[in-house]
């Protein structure tokens, strides 16, 4: 079946480590998204990319980075940078037709700083 | 700018109860989508109904609703007859103007639904 893959589910964090979080996604999608969900607010966008090797900062982009090397992943790296880490990230996709067709979205990572 | 508003935080009924969950948008252009998500427990977003802005019919779909007026930039839903398994997050999104693979997105509404 074709979907997004999110792992790990859980993620304990030291403070001042990086860590990466992975996506990968078999739906054949040119376009995909992380986000950052916190409790009792929407999602923010943190990076997107439309094609491979090109990605661009959404809303919250300080803190993290990203590549995409390959169509099917786009991993999201946590960096000592960002303050307050502790969130719901997810990832999502989509096909980049100009119609707004919206996400699918994977199951989420829970990332928590100890 | 964009932005999606739904101001009820939390929502509870009992099974069987109709409900209408709120979405109130800002946008200054005229060409536009809005969408609802549903975030159940396991945490998975799940695309329930996209609008675009120049499709002002109401949908319906099973127990579920959309009323979309422009007039005054909602785009509200309903659940008929609830059931504890739409106990869940639901978001309210709506595009960026000039990506519309880019989407702004309400603080989500969540709905419990008892026995």
């Amino acid at each position: 079946d074709g979907g997004i893959t999110q792992s790990p589910k859980y993620l304990f964090r030291k403070e001042g480590q990086n860590v990466t979080l992975s996506c990968e996604q078999n739906l054949n999608h040119d376009a995909m998204y992380w986000y950052r969900q916190d409790p009792g607010q929407g999602l923010r966008l943190i990076y997107y990319s439309q094609i491979v090797n090109d990605f661009q900062k959404g809303d919250i982009a300080e803190g993290y980075s990203v590549s995409r090397e390959k169509k099917e992943s786009f991993p999201l790296t946590v960096t000592s940078a960002q303050k307050n880490p502790t969130a719901f990230y997810l990832c999502a996709s989509s096909i980049l037709i100009r119609k707004g067709y919206g996400y699918t979205f994977g199951s989420g990572t829970r990332l928590t700083v100890v | 700018a964009q932005k999606v508003t739904q101001a009820q935080t939390e929502i509870s009924v009992v099974e069987k109860e109709d409900v209408t969950l709120d979405c109130v948008y800002e946008t200054r252009d005229t060409t536009y989508y809005l969408f609802w998500y549903k975030q159940p427990p396991s945490g998975e977003l799940v695309f329930l109904i996209r609008r675009n802005s120049f499709d002002e019919q109401n949908e319906i779909s099973g127990r579920y609703s959309w009323n979309f007026q422009k007039s005054t930039s909602s785009f509200n839903f309903t659940i008929t007859a609830s059931q504890v398994v739409d106990s869940a997050v639901y978001f309210c999104a709506l595009s960026d103007p000039n990506n519309f693979n880019k989407f702004y997105f309400g603080s989500g509404t969540k709905l419990n639904v008892k026995p």
